[in-house]
């Protein structure tokens, strides 16, 4: 158990779906961050949240939305993707807004056909 | 823009080996360098460096950061099949952004 959790872990998607990404953490950190991994490629930074607040997005496409309604949930909102958006999506956590030691979720696995 | 890089990019060895992976970076206003496991899905943290010259160890791991040549190492000693995985390094920069490498990937053969 990492102290991450993400559902779900493997999703499926037309490109006309709409579909939500869920991250939880029980570490009590304050902020938390979406990477997009895809294959062959580094980790990418996509959001990053403190004590809620969006603080950074990475030029991602707007048919990423990213929500954090409280410190220890976070989502990353769905609609309208490319097959080029397959990837593993990592959820992490840390404390204080340091982006030191991150803790990842297990990442959901995202197909777009 | 930040940049890491880490070689090789994959390897091959035998229980018992030592591995030796390198990153080496670009980053304005460094603050630390950061070396993660990545067994299937989710990178587990190994090391935080941020000094030369100090050697972080974890069992059979190791890790030294050199800051004036811009790199660092992380070493593993008798290798096992447990330690196939694939290793990431990533850098913090001024803006407490994370960039993170390409990665290593470790197979250990028994």
């Amino acid at each position: 158990e990492t102290g991450v959790t993400q559902t779900p872990r493997h999703l499926v998607m037309g490109m006309t779906n709409k579909k939500s990404l869920k991250c939880e953490q029980h570490l009590g950190h304050n902020a938390m961050y979406w990477y997009k991994q895809s294959a062959k490629k580094p980790l990418e930074l996509m959001f990053v949240y403190n004590f809620k607040e969006q603080t950074e997005n990475n030029s991602v496409p707007s048919r990423f939305s990213p929500e954090c309604p409280n410190s220890s949930h976070l989502f990353l909102h769905l609609h309208t993707l490319q097959p080029e958006d397959s990837a593993l999506y990592l959820c992490a956590s840390s404390q204080e807004g340091s982006v030191n030691e991150q803790f990842f979720g297990p990442g959901t696995r995202l197909t777009v056909l | 823009e930040d940049k890491v890089v880490q070689s090789p990019l994959s390897l091959v060895v035998h229980e018992g080996d030592t591995v030796t992976l390198n990153c080496s970076y670009e980053v304005t206003n460094f603050r630390s360098l950061l070396w993660y496991k990545q067994e299937k899905k989710a990178p587990t943290f190994l090391f935080m460096l941020t000094s030369s010259g100090i050697e972080k160890k974890s069992g059979r791991l190791s890790s030294i950061l050199d800051k004036k040549e811009l790199f660092s190492i992380l070493n593993i000693t008798a290798t096992q099949t447990g330690d196939s995985a694939i290793y990431l390094c990533a850098v913090e920069g001024g803006d407490y952004k994370l960039s993170f490498g390409a990665g290593t990937t470790v197979t250990v053969r028994a």
